[in-house]
């Protein structure tokens, strides 16, 4: 089945400290892949997307994620954490071959970042 | 309009009754979705629309749920004799096309007593 893991509940950060949200996908054929953020009380923000060529995206807020196709992974990156970055993030797949819709996003279960200062 | 646009913003209903939700996405985007996210849980997909394709409906948890769109514009969701398991934040996102990035309404908080 088609399927998006973010293995991590939560992450913890102080500030300062590079963070990693970790995200590993399940797809056939070789899938878009994008990472989403919420903030408290706001609608849910698209921070950056893969779908071919250099494996490092860059995206808003000095946010980057790494594609590693052997591993599956597509994990969200930042050097140096601030405390504006807490927010609940979600990796999302678009499987290129996904039954009959060519637009469907698959979500994870999000993973709450936490940056203390 | 400048954002996608989701009514109402919340939604107080008694178990049994029938509820209907609305989305506006964004004009010249052909890609709709509706998506549900129960509290401290990630998104549910429901329902995708692209232009005049059929939908795909796999999400749907039962017939009490439905959705139609008018073209490439506004979607309704329709979901009958709600249920107090109904009780989400229903989110409607639109995109310019497949594969392009979504554009998220504020959805629309639905509480069934």
């Amino acid at each position: 089945a088609q399927s998006v893991a973010q293995p991590e509940d939560q992450v913890n950060v102080a500030e300062g400290n590079p963070l990693t949200v970790k995200c590993t996908y399940s797809v056939s054929g070789n899938p878009y892949l994008f990472w989403y953020v919420q903030y408290p009380n706001r609608g849910l923000q698209f921070l950056l997307k893969y779908i071919t060529g250099d494996n490092l995206v860059k995206g808003s807020y000095g946010f980057e994620a790494e594609f590693n196709k052997s591993q599956t992974s597509f994990h969200l990156k930042k050097p140096s954490a601030l405390v504006s970055d807490s927010a609940l993030y979600f990796c999302a797949v678009r499987p290129l071959n996904y039954g009959g819709s060519q637009g469907n996003l698959i979500f994870g279960k999000g993973t709450k970042l936490s940056v203390k200062p | 309009g400048a954002g996608v646009s989701q009514s109402p913003s919340n939604k107080v209903t008694e178990k049994g009754k029938d509820v209907e939700l609305r989305c506006d996405p964004i004009s010249g985007h052909t890609a709709l979705y509706w998506y549900r996210q129960r509290l401290g849980q990630g998104l549910e997909f429901l329902i995708y629309f692209q232009g005049n394709s059929a939908p795909d409906k796999s999400g749907l948890p039962s017939d009490r749920f439905s959705a139609e769109r008018t073209g490439e514009s506004v979607s309704t969701l329709t979901i009958q004799r709600t249920q107090q398991e109904d009780s989400a934040v229903y989110l409607c996102a639109s995109s310019f096309r497949p594969g392009e990035k979504l554009f998220f309404g504020s959805g629309t908080q639905l509480s069934v007593l």
